[in-house]
């Protein structure tokens, strides 16, 4: 069974880089039937996606983040992790990772998720 | 971009009544959209995909229905865990991605 799982710092200083890590376990992230995603939520707001990345290296981003973005993958440790760059509060979020299925007969969708990880910009 | 905009914001019912939520598209996105369910301190749960079809373990008494720019979500008899926040998201300028404002859905 597919189980995703955030790691990274709680605490971030402005204008510094935040960085998160995802450890897929129960599956392979090289699986070619699977894209990696992320997702944030500002407290009490809604759901944004940030970005996508597939096991070859091939990223989409967020146009209104891409400038302060990247997504990256280590296929080696089956991770995925994002970098924010130039945090300010607004990015004061939880921050969720997701499976995508890329083909059928698996949802086209984000249907396997991490629990979440806050994260705080703050000095 | 697709913009998503989700109506009521909050909707309020009570255990057994019937819940209708909406999602209008910005643009035509044919039947790619999904619906989420999310309860307070838990990431989301996929309910519905591709506007009508129930993901794995969803019950029989939520649905999905619309296609092009107009869909909708019917919880047919509201159980007291279905009280949560639902959100719809479209694939169809896949890989960008968006999600709508989300509809709350209380205890009346």
């Amino acid at each position: 069974q597919l189980q995703l799982q955030e790691s990274g710092p709680g605490l971030v200083k402005p204008s510094e880089t935040l960085s998160l890590t995802c450890t897929v376990s129960g599956g392979s992230i090289s699986s070619r039937s699977s894209y990696w995603g992320w997702i944030r939520q500002p407290p009490g707001k809604g759901l944004e996606w940030i970005g996508t990345i597939y096991y070859t290296g091939n990223t989409y981003y967020n146009p209104s983040l891409k400038r302060r973005v990247t997504i990256s993958v280590d296929t080696s440790k089956n991770q995925f992790s994002v970098n924010l760059s130039s945090v300010t509060a607004a990015d004061t979020a939880v921050y969720y990772c997701a499976r995508w299925a890329a083909a059928a007969p698996d949802p086209l969708a984000f249907d396997i998720w991490g629990q979440g990880t806050m994260v705080t910009v703050s000095s | 971009e697709i913009v998503l905009t989700q109506s009521p914001a909050t909707l309020s019912l009570s255990p057994g009544e019937r819940a209708t939520l909406s999602c209008r598209a910005s643009h035509y996105i044919s039947i790619y959209l999904a619906w989420y369910q999310q309860k307070p301190g838990q990431a989301p749960r996929l309910l519905i995909y591709d506007a009508s079809n129930r993901a794995t373990g969803i019950p029989a008494r939520f649905s999905g229905s619309g296609s092009g720019t107009d869909f909708t979500l019917t919880i047919s008899s509201l159980e007291p865990e279905d009280f949560a926040v639902y959100y719809c998201q479209q694939r169809s300028n896949w890989p960008l991605l968006t999600f709508g404002g989300g509809t709350k859905v209380e205890i009346k």
